[in-house]
């Protein structure tokens, strides 16, 4: 199994809402990342994944907040989203956390926010 | 700071020819990692073909081939026999080997039947 799944696939949300994004992978990849893209751009990290742990926070918002509860799943909580926050958001999973190795995508989950 | 530009926002190839994407970098590193990424439309980015910088001989992968002039820190990808389905945004990228790999902004193929 050579797959990084995202839940769900499409996500409308208001201002006060409260939702999750999920990311899981079977491959016993040791890192997972979260990146956010818009259209025509190129991913832009915001959280890296080692081993369970977070090794990397770029500098991202509060109101995103992710979680690893195990080797194989990633989360992503978001609360009190902003219009701009609106993108595709990318889960990616590698061996290890050294970017020597390649990066495995899912198919991303397309956020709108009202 | 490293950085990685491509300087053809989009590119057109007719089918079964051949095209070449730039790529240059800036580091001040000795050893590191390129990457070309390839994100279909709608569809993931997966990746295309691997550097490693400390190997001078250029990685190929079926119609897919590079050309790292590491001197020139200069990194194209050369994409053989256009297909319909080689039509994406490829994107360029760069790693030293830790968390971090850094996308170029990303060139826009079309291939052309």
């Amino acid at each position: 199994d050579t797959e990084v799944t995202q839940t769900p696939k499409h996500l409308v949300m208001g201002m006060t809402n409260k939702k999750s994004l999920k990311c899981e992978q079977h491959m016993g990849h040791r890192a997972m990342y979260w990146y956010k893209q818009k259209a025509k751009k190129p991913p832009e990290l915001m959280f890296v994944y080692s081993y369970e742990k977070l090794s990397i926070n770029e500098s991202v918002p509060s109101r995103f907040s992710p979680e690893c509860p195990n080797s194989s799943l990633l989360n992503l909580h978001l609360h009190a989203l902003q219009p701009e926050d609106s993108a595709l958001y990318l889960c990616a999973s590698s061996l290890t956390g050294l970017t020597t190795f390649e990066q495995f995508f899912g198919p991303g989950t397309r956020l709108t926010v009202l | 700071a490293q950085t990685v530009t491509q300087s053809q926002p989009e590119m057109s190839v007719q089918e079964a020819e051949t095209v070449t994407l730039s790529c240059t970098y800036d580091t001040s590193e000795n050893n590191y990692y390129l990457f070309w990424y390839k994100q279909p439309p709608s569809r993931q980015m997966i990746l295309v073909i691997r550097q490693e910088a400390y190997k001078q001989q250029n990685a190929t992968e079926n119609r897919f081939s590079v050309n790292f002039q590491k001197a020139a820190k200069s990194f194209s990808l050369k994409i053989s026999d256009s297909q319909l389905g080689d039509t994406a945004m490829y994107f360029c990228a760069f790693s030293t080997g830790g968390f971090k790999t850094i996308f170029g902004a990303g060139t826009r193929l079309f291939v052309k039947a």
